[in-house]
């Protein structure tokens, strides 16, 4: 049982305000991810972090940030949010392994966001 | 690039119909084969893996076996059930900050 959370599971929200999107894990896991769901369902890969204080940009570019101060926690800010920012964030963990390739990654429930 | 094809869905079948999803990946590489799943409402969960070729992955009735020669990973079940409702990605892992997620293909089961 993956232990891996999000919150808020629903926010709707209006233009122009500042959200942060909550992921924790306590599976003491050092990668940690976020994705973009669109409504046709595909994937897309907005940040990742190797660890504390390790930040990247995934494929798809996006208006929000991360932070990584804990391992532990990986939440994600939007300054000032649009309706193109509708969507659901997925936020995912992998444990550390020799061969990095073979773990699955660990999934949270996901936020579904709706900016008005 | 390293991508992933997926057979586009929605796909509906009638209980205990045989279930085939395709997925191809690009060669590049050696790339851990990942199916996962999203049931309504819910987070992605792992439903199997293979991690070279030949090997078959399976779980809960479903099975998919690592073609390399045809870099396939095809998504099979026998009989499916109105819980196998879901959405099913295909995700092959190049490296260890990146899997490569399909499309997604929606299953709907009918009783």
């Amino acid at each position: 049982e993956a232990d891996i959370y999000q919150t808020p599971r629903y926010l709707v929200i209006g233009t122009g305000k500042k959200i942060t999107l909550e992921c924790s894990q306590t599976m003491g896991h050092d990668k940690m991810y976020w994705y973009q769901q669109d409504p046709g369902m595909e994937l897309h890969l907005i940040h990742y972090s190797y660890g504390v204080n390790s930040t990247e940009k995934g494929d798809l570019s996006s208006e929000s940030t991360v932070s990584r101060i804990r391992t532990e926690h990986f939440p994600l800010t939007l300054e000032s949010a649009r309706p193109s920012h509708t969507s659901q964030y997925l936020c995912a963990s992998k444990p550390p392994g020799a061969i990095s390739s073979y773990n699955e990654q660990f999934f949270g429930p996901g936020t579904r966001l709706t900016v008005l | 690039g390293d991508s992933v094809t997926q057979m586009e869905g929605p796909v509906t079948l009638s209980e205990e119909a045989f279930l085939t999803i395709n997925c191809t990946y690009t060669a590049t590489g050696y790339p851990s084969l990942f199916w996962y799943v999203q049931y309504p409402g819910e987070g992605l969960q792992l439903l199997l893996k293979a991690t070279k070729a030949d090997d078959k992955g399976s779980n809960k009735g479903f099975e998919a076996t690592y073609r390399k020669e045809t870099t396939s990973f095809h998504l099979e079940k026998g009989s499916v059930q109105v819980s196998d409702s879901a959405v099913y990605f295909c995700a092959p892992r190049y490296n260890f900050n990146k899997f490569y997620f399909g499309s997604g293909t929606k299953l709907n089961v009918k009783p």
